[in-house]
């Protein structure tokens, strides 16, 4: 299994809302990142996980909350978001190498589609 | 500050042609740079990357060439076909961490039949 999956493919919340993306691989991956892309923009770094602990935060707002269950899996957790957060939200997974030593493949799901109304 | 960027937002070509689609880094120190092809609806798919002590690399169709001299990053697609219509963005990994992904603007890259 080479894939990154994630669900919901597309998603419509109000400002008061809370809801969860959430993004699987089965490849053995042990770091997942979690992007942000606006239209016709590049996607952004938002947040790390290596071995299950959070190891980059981009200064990103707290209304956006990830969490690492497993190895296997991602969540991000929406609350209070505004219109200005709606955008794809990409979940990405590469090997990590020994003291992150080197540059190791990211692989991207399809992504979810949000629309903060 | 760190920045990757695009000359040209748009490239239209005809089927069989070779496409360049050109990228500006900044960031002198990075280790890495990587071209990443992204169809509608779908994310970034990794094409090629090329290491920052090489000048040249080849893959199937695809040619990556580095001139660290301008700062200067170019993707090479030969015989361009309309399954190769997509954005294209290069990213770089800055030296402050292997992980850290920072992508240039993206060129839109449409293949006429």
């Amino acid at each position: 299994d080479t894939e990154v999956t994630q669900t919901p493919k597309h998603l419509v919340m109000g400002m008061t809302n809370k809801k969860s993306l959430k993004c699987e691989q089965h490849m053995g991956h042990r770091a997942m990142y979690w992007y942000k892309q606006k239209a016709k923009k590049p996607p952004e770094l938002m947040f790390v996980y290596s071995y299950e602990k959070l190891s980059i935060n981009e200064s990103v707002p707290s209304r956006f909350s990830p969490e690492c269950p497993n190895s296997s899996l991602l969540n991000l957790h929406l609350h209070a978001l505004q219109p200005e957060d709606s955008a794809l939200y990409l979940c990405a997974s590469s090997q990590v190498s020994p003291s992150d030593s080197s540059y190791n493949e990211q692989f991207f799901g399809p992504g979810t589609r949000l629309t903060v109304l | 500050g760190e920045s990757v960027g695009l000359h040209l937002p748009t490239l239209s070509v005809q089927e069989g042609d070779n496409s360049i689609i050109n990228c500006a880094y900044s960031n002198s120190a990075s280790d890495y740079f990587i071209w990443y092809k992204q169809e509608s609806g779908k994310g970034p798919q990794f094409i090629i990357d090329i290491r920052s002590n090489m000048d040249k690399r080849q893959g199937q169709r695809v040619t990556v060439l580095l001139n660290k001299t301008v700062k200067h990053l170019s993707l090479q697609i030969a015989a361009t076909q309309p399954g190769d219509s997509a954005v294209y963005f290069c990213a770089e990994i800055p030296n402050t961490g292997f992980q850290k992904l920072v992508f240039g603007t993206g060129t839109r890259l449409l293949v006429s039949p």
